[in-house]
C-alpha cells in the first residue's frame, strides 16, 4: 500500500515561515491535498492539486509536489495557524485508494 | 453549502449502528462522497468511497466486510452502515465531499461520535 510520511510536528515563531513535508514514493507524479485541522473542528481543505488554493484560504498558504516530496508553505505564520495538518492523495494503483499522512502539528512558539 | 451527520453513539463490541450524512446546498447526485474517521489520539483514517451513482465503491481494508456505504440521491444523503463493531472502530467520523475533477475532499459534515465499549 501506499505509505505517506509527514514529521509528528513543526515548531516556528510567529512572523516566520513553517515548511511542512510530506513523503511518498514518486509522489510527484499524484495530485496532492493539504488539509487543516483544529481540535473540535472538521478538516478544511487548504490546498488540492498541489498548488491550488480554495478561494478565502490566505495566499500565505502554498503547496508544491516533486520527485519523493510534497511541501506545504505557510509564510508568516501566525497564532491561529496552529493546527494538525494533513497531506492527502489518490492512489488508484492500489486498493487503498485515499491516504492520508500521519499528519503534523504545527506549534506557533 | 453543508453536510449534517447524525446516528452516531455509544455501541456494544459486535453491535451495529447506521450513520447518515444530509446534504444541502449544493447538487448532491453531482458528486463523489467518502467517509473518512479520526479516533482518538490518532490522525484521519479514509474510510469508504461511493460514486455519484453508487456503481462503484471502495473500502478500507479496516473496515471490508462490515462497513457497506450508500447513498439516496432523491434524498441528498449518505449512509454507513457499519456492523461488527470492533473497539478501534471507535472514532468522529465525517462525511466529506469531493471536488469535482479532483479526489480532494472541499466540504466536511462537522462530524459524529461512535465510540465501541463494553
Amino acid at each position: 500500500s501506499y505509505v505517506l510520511t509527514q514529521p509528528p510536528s513543526v515548531s516556528v515563531a510567529p512572523g516566520q515561515t513553517a515548511r511542512i513535508t510530506c513523503g511518498g514514493n514518486n509522489i510527484g507524479s499524484k495530485s496532492v491535498h493539504w488539509y487543516q485541522q483544529k481540535p473540535g473542528q472538521a478538516p478544511v481543505l487548504f490546498v488540492y492539486d498541489d498548488s491550488d488554493r480554495p478561494s478565502g484560504i490566505p495566499e500565505r498558504f502554498s503547496g508544491s509536489n516533486s520527485g519523493n516530496t510534497a511541501t506545504l508553505t505557510i509564510s508568516r505564520v501566525e497564532a491561529g495557524d496552529e493546527a494538525d495538518y494533513y497531506c492527502q492523495v489518490w492512489d488508484s494503483t492500489s486498493d487503498h485508494y485515499v491516504v492520508f499522512g500521519g499528519g503534523t502539528k504545527l506549534t506557533v512558539l | 453549502v453543508q453536510m449534517v451527520e447524525a446516528g452516531g453513539g455509544l455501541v456494544q463490541p459486535g453491535g451495529s449502528l447506521r450513520l447518515s450524512c444530509a446534504a444541502s446546498g449544493f447538487t448532491f447526485n453531482n458528486y463523489e462522497m467518502n467517509w473518512v474517521r479520526r479516533a482518538p489520539g490518532k490522525g484521519l483514517e479514509w474510510v469508504s468511497y461511493i460514486s455519484t451513482i453508487g456503481s462503484t465503491i471502495y473500502y478500507a481494508d479496516s473496515v471490508k466486510g462490515r462497513f457497506t456505504i450508500s447513498r439516496d440521491n432523491a434524498k441528498n444523503s449518505l449512509y454507513l452502515q457499519m456492523n461488527s463493531l470492533r473497539a478501534e472502530d471507535t472514532a468522529v467520523y465525517y462525511c466529506a465531499k469531493e471536488k469535482s475533477e479532483t479526489h480532494a475532499f472541499d466540504i466536511w459534515g462537522q462530524g459524529t461520535v461512535v465510540t465501541v465499549s463494553p
